[in-house]
This record gives structure tokens, C-alpha cells and sequence, in this order.
């Protein structure tokens, strides 16, 4: 089956650049859309179709999807962008919606 | 603004069926453009996606899942349901249910609170 797969940690000062990747196969030939979830709380949608952002999500997140690897950016970091983010893409070989493994951002 | 929200009972006993209810408000199940799924997440771990339904009853599963699941909808109450028989400890999960425009390329816009459901005898 398909396989995403992320960086376990990432860590950023305030005010600097975060990238996380998100490495599949082809998987720029895919959207992909990204989550951010907090502690205790469901995942929100942050960034959709490789770098669309829903109405309310800061500019400072951007996405990106090319060749094997997906990229969320989150510039300017803030101690609120702290938590964990997922990436998603829909398998049409095998009808199956995958999340990649998770990667926790760290604001030091 | 369309909400989702989980309810069943926190405590399962292996080998039984776990049943959950997703209750819809702010909008209806039946619109055409809209298709409901189930998503898990174990303790510390990340997320799985469980199955997906349209109003119209058409189902679609986790393959790893499919023979323990089942997902139905009742329009007249604005709610869908899971259910996943033979549940062993490796089904403790907090469930969230979900809605995404159309089955397939588009993400899961909005999400419920999410439910921890704990297997355990």
C-alpha cells in the first residue's frame, strides 16, 4: 500500500522558516493536504490541493508538491504553530485514504 | 457553520462490538456533495482512516478494516454510525468523524471533537 512518510521532529526558533516534508511515491502526481493537531485536540486542515489554505489559516502557511517529496512551510514561526502535522493523500490504486507518520514542530 | 460530533460509550470489551454515532448540525448529511468518514488515532500514534458513507448508503472501507466495519446513515436524524466488531486493545483509539466534498482527491474539511473509546475487559 501506499506509504507517506515525515520527519519525526522538526524544530525552529520563533520567527524562523519550518519545512516538513512528505515523501511518497509520485507523489506529485497527487494533492495533498496538510493538518496541524494539538494536543487534545482533532487535526485542522491547514493546507489542501498541495497549497491551497482554507479562509482562516495565516499566509505563513504554504505548501508545495513536486516529484517525491510534498513540503509544508511555516514561516515565521510562532510558539503557537507548536504541534504535530500530518500530511494526506487519497490512493486511487487502492482506494484507501492515507495519512503520512507525523511530525512534531518544536518552537524552541 | 457545519459541526460534527461523536457520542457513544468510552469502555468496550474485547471481542465485543465498538458502536459510535456521528450527530451533523449547521448543515444537512443528504447533500450531494458531501461524503462522511470515520478516522482513528491510537494513543500517541497517528491516523487512520476507518471508512467513508454518502447519504445514499454507498460505503467505502480500509481494506485492513473492512471485515470488522460497518458504516451506516440515517437522514432523518442527521447522523451517521460505525460500527467494528471483535475489538481487541489495538482498537483503543480516540474515533473522530469527519466530512470531506466528495470521496476521493478532497481533504477532510471539518472534523468532530473526537470520542476515546478504551477496550479493555
Amino acid at each position: 500500500s501506499y506509504v507517506l512518510t515525515q520527519p519525526p521532529s522538526v524544530s525552529v526558533a520563533p520567527g524562523q522558516t519550518a519545512r516538513i516534508t512528505c515523501g511518497g511515491n509520485n507523489i506529485g502526481s497527487k494533492s495533498v493536504h496538510w493538518y496541524q493537531q494539538k494536543p487534545g485536540q482533532a487535526p485542522v486542515l491547514v493546507v489542501y490541493d498541495d497549497s491551497d489554505r482554507p479562509s482562516g489559516i495565516p499566509e505563513r502557511f504554504s505548501g508545495s508538491n513536486s516529484g517525491n517529496t510534498a513540503t509544508l512551510t511555516i514561516s515565521r514561526v510562532e510558539a503557537g504553530d507548536e504541534a504535530d502535522y500530518y500530511c494526506q493523500v487519497w490512493d486511487s490504486s487502492s482506494d484507501l485514504y492515507v495519512f503520512g507518520t507525523g511530525t512534531k514542530v518544536t518552537v524552541l | 457553520q457545519l459541526q460534527v460530533q461523536e457520542s457513544g460509550p468510552g469502555l468496550v470489551k474485547p471481542s465485543e462490538t465498538l458502536s459510535l454515532t456521528c450527530t451533523v448540525s449547521g448543515g444537512s448529511i443528504s447533500s450531494s456533495t458531501d461524503y462522511w468518514g470515520w478516522i482513528r488515532q491510537p494513543p500517541g500514534k497517528g491516523l487512520e482512516w476507518i471508512g467513508s458513507i454518502y447519504y445514499s448508503g454507498s460505503t467505502y472501507y480500509n481494506p485492513s478494516l473492512k471485515s470488522r466495519v460497518t458504516i451506516s446513515v440515517d437522514t432523518s436524524k442527521n447522523q451517521f454510525s460505525l460500527k467494528l466488531s471483535s475489538v481487541t486493545a489495538a482498537d483503543t483509539a480516540v474515533y473522530y468523524c469527519a466530512r470531506t466534498l466528495d470521496y476521493g482527491e478532497p481533504p477532510f474539511h471539518y472534523w468532530g471533537q473526537g470520542t476515546l473509546v478504551t477496550v479493555s475487559s
